[in-house]
């Protein structure tokens, strides 16, 4: 079945530090992979989505590339900030499966100290 | 716009109670979703409406979860005989196909109801 695996938190970092968090999938057929953040006291909210392999999805300041070679969707920012302290979440639908249905990682939580 | 709404926010009850979950979808979004989050964990998939009728429930625990969406607009989570174990974050989602793949469909997300069963 789908699974998707990502790094295990939490991770702190101080204000304008570079931050990778790495998200690892497996797919039965050809999935369309998102972050998904999810803010203090809020709800799950899209980040970034690719659909195909190499595109690349991008959102205020957050990229991540699709790499089907490495089945692997990391999620990067060149300069965090304390308002990017949340809980990050990778996930997948499967366009060859259930694709309505999204399968998500454990989620990592981020701290960013001023 | 409003968003995905959800009601209440939070439902203690005791085991065995009954209990009935809420969700409001964003307007004129034909497809809704139940996930369930628990403490430490990714949501995970309970149920797929498109329209009125449930297109796939196969992640519903078990026999006493049940939900509708009689008019294809509000639906409800229905847990019955609740346990101690069903104590979790129940999220409901929406979304409008655009006519491609509805995997590549972004999915709008409420902010959930927690279910504290004691």
């Amino acid at each position: 079945g789908d699974s998707v695996t990502q790094m295990e938190g939490p991770v702190t970092l101080s204000e304008e530090a570079f931050l990778t968090i790495n998200c690892t999938y497996t797919a039965t057929g050809y999935p369309s992979l998102f972050w998904y953040v999810q803010y203090p006291g809020e709800g799950l909210q899209l980040l970034l989505k690719a659909t195909k392999a190499d595109d690349k999805g991008s959102n205020k300041g957050f990229e991540a590339t699709y790499r089907k070679e490495t089945t692997s969707f990391h999620l990067e920012k060149g300069s965090v900030q304390v308002s990017d302290s949340a809980v990050y979440f990778c996930a997948l639908s499967d366009l060859w499966g259930s694709n309505y249905k999204l399968t998500f990682g454990k989620g990592t939580l981020l701290t960013v100290n001023p | 716009g409003a968003g995905v709404s959800q009601t209440p926010s939070n439902k203690v009850t005791e085991k065995g109670k009954y209990v009935e979950l809420r969700c409001d979808p964003i307007s004129g979004h034909t497809a809704l979703y139940w996930y369930r989050q628990s403490l430490g964990q990714g949501p995970e998939f309970l149920i797929y409406f498109q329209g009125t009728g449930a297109a796939d429930d196969s992640g519903l625990p078990n026999d006493r979860f049940f939900a509708v969406r009689p008019e294809g607009s509000v639906s409800t989570l229905k847990i019955q005989r609740t346990e101690r174990g069903d104590s979790a974050v129940y999220l409901c989602a929406s979304s409008n196909p655009t006519g491609l793949a509805i995997g590549t469909d972004t999915q709008y997300f409420g902010p959930g109801t927690r279910l504290t069963v004691l």
